[in-house]
């Protein structure tokens, strides 16, 4: 059971804004820890998609955006492309001194 | 540019001690602020964190996995190696390691991660 939970799977078409949440507590996210995201293509690493709350990587699409308010944050995909079928992953550090990830959101573009 | 590569026995059997090494270049890892972790993923499932080993050699650990886990750093070869003793088919897992970096006292993201090398636990 992992500490920040996620929705398993979210679905748009093309064109299409989603979110996908990440709820923490008081101890990570609701801490003032910040938040990161990262999108997994299958059969590949992790990819740093967002760090520190809101804050793009160079060569991150625009598209792409994070915000965090209270215990959870959200990423959020707007113009969704095919391209962005993946698991997308949040992280944050715990007040245990644990680093903790997301069970993950399969995102499907109809 | 940076780039980390993992590598290490792809089948190991129950009880053994895991050894993995990750391989890294284009920073170093006795620069104020470095450090790198240790991250798997089970087939089908999701990430978890296993351990972090900054560039002051403070380690922080995953609190489930403490007791089985070991990480050391050789700063003059660009290597971390991680330990992970009794191994069980559970642990079978892909296996990454990646930069981080320090914030405020705290392990920041993941920005650059190694390709993963695939470790089977198995009699």
């Amino acid at each position: 059971q992992s500490v920040l939970t996620q929705p398993p799977s979210v679905s748009g078409a093309p064109g299409q804004r989603v979110t996908i949440s990440c709820t923490g507590s008081n101890s990570n996210i609701g801490a003032g820890f910040d938040v990161h995201w990262y999108q997994q293509l299958p059969g590949t690493a992790p990819k740093l998609l967002i760090y520190g709350d809101s804050n793009r990587p160079s060569g991150v699409p625009d598209r792409f955006s994070g915000s965090k308010s209270g215990t959870s944050a959200s990423l959020a995909i707007t113009g969704l492309q095919a391209e962005d079928e993946a698991t997308y992953y949040c992280h944050s550090y715990d007040s245990s001194r644990s680093v903790s990830f997301g069970g993950g959101t399969k995102l499907t573009v109809l | 540019q940076i780039t980390l590569k993992e590598s290490g026995p792809t089948l190991v059997k129950p009880t053994q001690t895991l050894k993995l090494t990750c391989t890294f270049s284009g920073f170093s890892l006795s620069t104020y602020g470095v450090g790198v972790g240790w991250i798997r993923q089970p087939p089908g499932k999701a990430l978890e964190w296993l351990v972090l080993i900054y560039w002051d050699d403070d380690k922080r650990y995953s609190p489930s996995l403490r007791s089985r886990l070991a990480i050391t750093k050789d700063t003059s070869n660009n290597q971390v190696v991680l330990a992970m003793t009794d191994m069980d088919p559970v642990d079978t897992a892909t296996y990454y390691c990646a930069h981080t970096w320090q914030y405020r006292g705290t392990p920041y993201g993941f920005d650059v991660w190694g390709q993963g090398t695939t470790v089977t636990v198995s009699s």
